[in-house]
């Protein structure tokens, strides 16, 4: 069964750490992603990747950058984790083949709480 | 800003119902629609998906209807089950990204 797997299921961190959000996919899908998901805003897509060492800001990448040393990972970093970045977390994963997108396979999320 | 507008925001139906959500798109270059279905603690996981080259797509009880002219797209389901009860998004791409709806929140009665 093919997976993307995401290192920790809750988090509790203080306000100012640095923190790190690890996602890993199994599927040798080229583009990921990261998305916070808040209740009454849906799918906010944070930052994605569609090769090794490339990334791209999404729609609310302030506050955060990411990582992508290898294909089958990509990894969410909160530089200095601020209260209201409490949500949950999700990464996902997809295949681009001959110009047409096949669906996300998204984690099981991350809820981080900043306190 | 690329858009999907779903409706409703939530939903309940009796047990046997049928659930409809609709969404709507702006950009004339998607060419993917899927639905993701996701409960409580999980991430979304698709559900059903459509290509603008049909109207209709129907999966057992769930069905895409597609009207390309409209740009629009909803999820009929049929005979709904308490087990159905999840939130459901709709999303519309053209290559590599999704842009997903807010969201709709379905609660099956029993």
């Amino acid at each position: 069964d093919v997976k993307v797997t995401q290192s920790s299921r809750y988090l509790v961190k203080r306000t100012g750490e640095k923190v790190f959000l690890e996602c890993v996919q199994d599927m040798d899908h080229e583009n990921m992603f990261w998305y916070r998901q808040d209740p009454g805003l849906g799918l906010r897509l944070i930052y994605f990747s569609y090769d090794v060492k490339m990334k791209e800001k999404g729609d609310i990448p302030e506050g955060y950058s990411v990582s992508r040393e290898k294909k089958e990972r990509f990894s969410l970093i909160l530089e200095s984790a601020s209260t209201n970045q409490t949500s949950m977390y999700l990464c996902a994963s997809s295949s681009t083949h001959r110009g047409q997108n096949y669906g996300y396979t998204f984690g099981s999320g991350t809820r981080l709480t900043v306190v | 800003q690329q858009q999907v507008k779903q409706s409703p925001q939530s939903l309940i139906v009796q047990k046997g119902g049928i659930s409809i959500i609709n969404c709507a798109y702006e950009n004339t270059a998607f060419d993917y629609f899927p639905w993701y279905q996701q409960f409580p603690g999980k991430g979304p996981a698709l559900l059903i998906a459509i290509r603008p080259d049909v109207s209709e797509k129907k999966e057992g009880r769930f069905t895409i209807s597609f009207n390309k002219s409209a740009k629009q797209f909803s999820l009929h389901i049929m005979d709904s089950q308490p087990g159905d009860s999840a939130t459901y998004f709709c999303a519309a791409s053209g290559v590599g990204q999704l842009t997903f709806g807010s969201g709709t929140q379905l609660t099956v009665l029993p």
